[in-house]
């Protein structure tokens, strides 16, 4: 099946630092999606792109969508300690019923 | 607004039983999924079905079967539990073109 490989796996950062993680396919999709999973619940959706060079924003998260449609990036700015959990980019598959494919995740753990 | 509902949310059986892991949405989504999520890794999809009477299988089927006879239940069923199957499930629903709405998960043990 379909690999998106997720850097970086876990990240240790301060209150008030930004953070940057990726995602990366070998193949070309036309959605990628960031979802964030807070711990015992289940992934929630963040930030949705469908258009290749995209700049998203929703508060302090920033994503974009690659112009190659094989990567997408994501940034939190100014961390606060309600953003640890783990965050995982998903892309969506070009056939029917509109599957998903997630990647492995990245961690996020913040300190005070 | 329940959204999607996962139940139980906690599960322990024993190698060889059987069970059903119950999923309900009230938002008349189509299209419903089941993913587990182990340790360490990102969720690989088991099941979905774009619409009630309709199933198909996903990445990691084996050992799983699933029913979908109304739109809101998609039940997802273990019929001889191994443990490999010891996991966290998640099901989900979305409409064509919009992200997953996730129900929070119910984590199995099989010892």
């Amino acid at each position: 099946g379909q690999q998106l490989n997720q850097s970086p796996q876990s990240m240790f950062i301060q209150e008030g630092e930004d953070v940057s993680m990726n995602c990366t396919s070998s193949s070309i999709f036309n959605t990628w999606l960031w979802y964030k999973q807070d711990p015992g619940e289940g992934p929630v959706l963040l930030i949705a792109l469908y258009k290749a060079g995209e700049l998203t924003s929703n508060g302090r998260l920033t994503a974009q969508f690659g112009i190659t449609r094989k990567d997408s990036f994501l940034n939190i700015s100014a961390s606060i300690p309600s953003d640890v959990g783990i965050y995982f980019c998903a892309v969506r598959d070009t056939g029917t019923a509109s599957k998903l494919t997630f990647g492995t995740g990245t961690r996020l753990q913040v300190t005070l | 607004n329940a959204g999607v509902t996962q139940t139980p949310k906690f599960r322990i059986l024993k190698i060889g039983q059987s069970m059903t892991l119950q999923c309900t949405q009230d938002m008349n989504h189509n299209y419903m999924y089941w993913y587990r999520q182990d340790p360490g890794m990102g969720l690989k999809l088991i099941y979905y079905s774009v619409g009630a009477g309709i199933t198909d299988k996903g990445e990691v089927p084996n050992g799983y079967n699933v029913s979908r006879s109304t739109t809101e239940d998609f039940p997802l069923r273990l019929e001889l539990a191994a443990p490999s199957q010891t996991s966290v499930y998640f099901c989900a629903s979305s409409t064509l073109n919009y992200g997953y709405t996730f129900g929070s998960g119910t984590r199995l043990t099989v010892v």
